[in-house]
């Protein structure tokens, strides 16, 4: 257990129906990430916050993806009218820097199934 | 993504070391981690480089040459639970903000 969790773990779903997923970081956290990755891929960047600002969304994000962070706490990632090439692994991280240490660490993730 | 390249596969025996490579662009270049996942769950945080040079922790070993845009992941007496992916990811500059890429990863397959 790393500390960063992810709800659901598991998530089927109809296509064109809208889904959202919860990530809580490490509490002392700043950074949190979303990342998406489908079988034999490495994770592919999504978007990030650094405390509750939206730093950068992927241009790869089409207008159905959006992310939340409010207070900079937990985060959201809300998938409108889902697709079936939505299905993924949906991965939450966060991470601390202090001077040359980091650490990033990955929550279990959400599995997105759309029929 | 972001030019990342290492091996696709890699297969070693049980007890030996194994050398993982990655090469990355070096423009806008922060540092570099590397994680280990096993199928079906999440990357593990294994290492992040920043300083060049060699960085060990227990069996695992990081090393890193800004310079020529390298690093590689060494692992010793391989155990079969090390039988998994391992992913480059650099973290690099972009439009001011640190953003986090990862390569495809390595498969490597430990055998007895």
């Amino acid at each position: 257990d790393t500390g960063v969790s992810q709800d659901p773990r598991h998530k089927i779903t109809k296509r064109g129906q809208n889904v959202t997923f919860r990530c809580d970081p490490i509490s002392e956290h700043n950074r949190l990430y979303w990342y998406r990755q489908t079988l034999g891929q490495g994770p592919e960047f999504l978007t990030y916050f650094q405390n509750e600002a939206q730093l950068e969304k992927s241009r790869l994000l089409s207008d159905r993806f959006s992310a939340e962070r409010p207070k900079g706490s937990f985060s959201t990632l809300e998938i409108q009218r889902t697709e079936q090439g939505d299905s993924a692994m949906y991965l939450c991280a966060s991470s601390s820097r202090q001077g040359v240490n980091y650490e990033q660490y990955f929550g279990p993730g959400t599995r997105l199934t759309v029929t | 993504g972001q030019n990342i390249d290492q091996p696709t596969e890699m297969t070693a025996t049980e007890g030996a070391i194994v050398q993982i490579n990655c090469t990355y662009q070096t423009s806008g270049f922060n540092g570099l981690f590397w994680y280990q996942q096993h199928a079906g769950e999440a990357p593990t945080f294994l290492s992040y480089n920043v300083l060049d040079g060699l960085e060990e922790k227990g069996r695992f070993s990081s090393f890193l040459s800004r310079s020529k845009g390298y690093s590689y992941l060494l692992l010793k007496e391989l155990q079969m639970k090390d039988s998994a992916s391992y992913l480059c990811a650099p973290e690099l500059n972009s439009g001011g903000y640190q953003k986090v890429t990862f390569g495809t990863g390595t498969k490597l397959q430990v055998i007895p």
